[in-house]
C-alpha cells in the first residue's frame, strides 16, 4: 500500500497570511507514461462531506477559488493557501489515486490564529 | 446535479449486521465504478471498498475483506454495502463517493461528488 503522510497535523494562521500543508507518499505516484501525479487534496468542514479541491496534483477543480493551489510531483507535495480567510477552517486530507487502495493522509487541520 | 443519498446507518450489536443504501441521481450511474468511504469519530478517511460499473469487479480494503460485500443495481441506480460481523472499530459514517472520472473499472480514483454520509454504530 502506498501510505500517505501529511504534515504538521494542525497549523493556526492569521487571516490574510499564507497556509501550507504537505503530502508525502511513502512510494511514487508519478505515472511517467503520462507524466501525472495521481494525488488530490479535499477540504472538510465539521459536519460535512468531504470536498474535492484539487486533482492531479495542481488542477484545482472546478469553483474552488484560486488561492487554493495544489504543487508537488513524485513523493511530495503541497497545498497552499494563499491568503487564508474565515471559510478555510477545516481539516484538509490528501490522497493518492496512483494504485489501490487509494489512501488518504491522516489529515491536517487548519485554524485561525 | 449529481446526487448521492445514503440510508440504513444505525445501531448494531458487535457480530450483527447492516445493510447500507446509495440511491444515486444526476449521472448515469453504470458508467462509474463506486466506493464506499468511511470516518470514524473524529478520526481521518478511510477507504472501504469499490464497484465496477456493471458489478463485475470489486476492491475491499483489509479491515472489511471478508465481511463486508459490496454491490449495485444500475436500474435503480443503487449502491449497497451489506456488512457483517461488526466489530467496535467499524463505527464511522458512511459515504457513497463518486469518481471524478467516468470509468467502469475498480481502478483507484479521487472522489468528486459525495454524500452526506450515514452513521454506523457497533456497541452492546
Amino acid at each position: 500500500d502506498i501510505v500517505m503522510t501529511q504534515s504538521p497535523d494542525s497549523l493556526a494562521v492569521s487571516l490574510g497570511e499564507r497556509a501550507t500543508i504537505n503530502c508525502k507518499s511513502s512510494q511514487s505516484v508519478l505515472y511517467t507514461s503520462n507524466n501525472k501525479s495521481y494525488l488530490a487534496w479535499y477540504q472538510q468542514k465539521p459536519g460535512q462531506p468531504p470536498k474535492l479541491l484539487v486533482y492531479w496534483a495542481s488542477t484545482r477543480e472546478s469553483g474552488v477559488p484560486d488561492r487554493f493551489s495544489g504543487s508537488g510531483s513524485g513523493t511530495d507535495f503541497s497545498l497552499t493557501i494563499s491568503s487564508l480567510q474565515a471559510e478555510d477552517v477545516a481539516v484538509y486530507y490528501c490522497q493518492q489515486y496512483y494504485t489501490n487502495p487509494p489512501l488518504f493522509g491522516q489529515g491536517t487541520k487548519v485554524e485561525i490564529k | 446535479e449529481v446526487q448521492l443519498l445514503e440510508s440504513g446507518g444505525g445501531l448494531a450489536q458487535p457480530g450483527g449486521s447492516l445493510r447500507l443504501s446509495c440511491v444515486a441521481s444526476g449521472f448515469s450511474f453504470s458508467s462509474y465504478g463506486m466506493s464506499w468511504v468511511r470516518q470514524a469519530p473524529e478520526k481521518g478517511l478511510e477507504w472501504v471498498s469499490a464497484i465496477s460499473g456493471f458489478g463485475e469487479s470489486t476492491y475491499y480494503a483489509d479491515a472489511v475483506e471478508g465481511r463486508f460485500t459490496i454491490s449495485r443495481d444500475n436500474s435503480k441506480n443503487t449502491l449497497t454495502l451489506h456488512m457483517t460481523s461488526l466489530r467496535a472499530e467499524d463505527t464511522a459514517v458512511y459515504y457513497c463517493a463518486r469518481p471524478g472520472f467516468a470509468s467502469r473499472s475498480v481502478e483507484a480514483c479521487y472522489f468528486d461528488s459525495w454524500g452526506q454520509g450515514t452513521l454506523v454504530t457497533v456497541s452492546s
